[in-house]
């Protein structure tokens, strides 16, 4: 059974830019959340999407964006791209949505770095 | 708010020798707690996880950790370590209704002398 995929594992940008990094979650997985890891802030949690719907979101700014589609894979967006954007964007998928007892399996991340 | 504090960022141990990471946490609702594994370039494995019951759970790769609420923590432990244990530790806490939100601490980074 094939893991979480992130797409692309690398990805070079410049400031004002646009991105939308990709995430095929786990067959049979429909709940897919997001998390920013840096060096300064650690991991953080940017949004989950279950049944195409946006369940729960964190405290980024409305420059992060986010989607799912029918077959439950995920994008996610960051517009007018920053030097602090630079990160490892995390996605982790999950059977179903509500209770947190489910393991969540992550992906490798896609490493975005603002030039 | 809640709130995860790993007070070591860097750890080294020599193979074969115990290991304890601490973690401490700051929530108002009965907390989900959970140890998570990063090995470099990679995404994060789940260790071990509690929910409630036994506070002593046992996880992968030989490693266990302690719920004490009265202290706040959750300390992972290892009796003895392999050179390839040497990752990041991130202890993260949630809730019942937090979904796959969940709050990270700061991560300790283990280093282990052959």
């Amino acid at each position: 059974k094939a893991g979480v995929t992130q797409t692309p594992r690398y990805l070079i940008k410049t400031r004002g830019q646009q991105v939308t990094l990709s995430c095929s979650p786990i067959s049979g997985h429909r709940s897919v959340s997001w998390y920013q890891q840096t060096p300064g802030q650690g991991l953080q949690f940017l949004f989950e999407y279950f049944s195409e719907t946006q369940r729960n979101k964190g405290n980024f700014p409305g420059r992060f964006s986010g989607r799912q589609f029918s077959n439950s894979r995920s994008e996610m967006n960051v517009s007018t791209l920053e030097l602090g954007d630079s990160a490892l964007y995390l996605c982790a998928s999950r059977r179903s949505q509500g209770a947190t007892n489910e393991k969540l399996f992550f992906g490798s991340g896609t490493q975005l770095s603002v030039l | 708010a809640q709130s995860v504090t790993q007070p070591d960022i860097h750890i080294t141990v020599s193979e074969g020798a115990s290991l304890e990471l601490r973690c401490n946490y700051s929530y108002g609702a009965t907390p989900y707690l959970f140890w998570y594994v990063q090995s470099p370039g990679q995404g994060l494995q789940l260790l071990l996880k509690y929910f409630s019951g036994d506070t002593l759970v046992q996880g992968i790769k030989g490693f266990e950790a302690e719920f004490k609420r009265s202290q706040s923590s959750f300390n992972l432990r290892k009796p003895s370590v392999h050179w390839s244990d040497a990752a990041e530790y991130f202890c993260a806490v949630g809730s019942y209704n937090a979904g796959n939100m969940l709050t990270f601490g700061g991560g300790t980074r283990l280093m282990v002398k052959p």
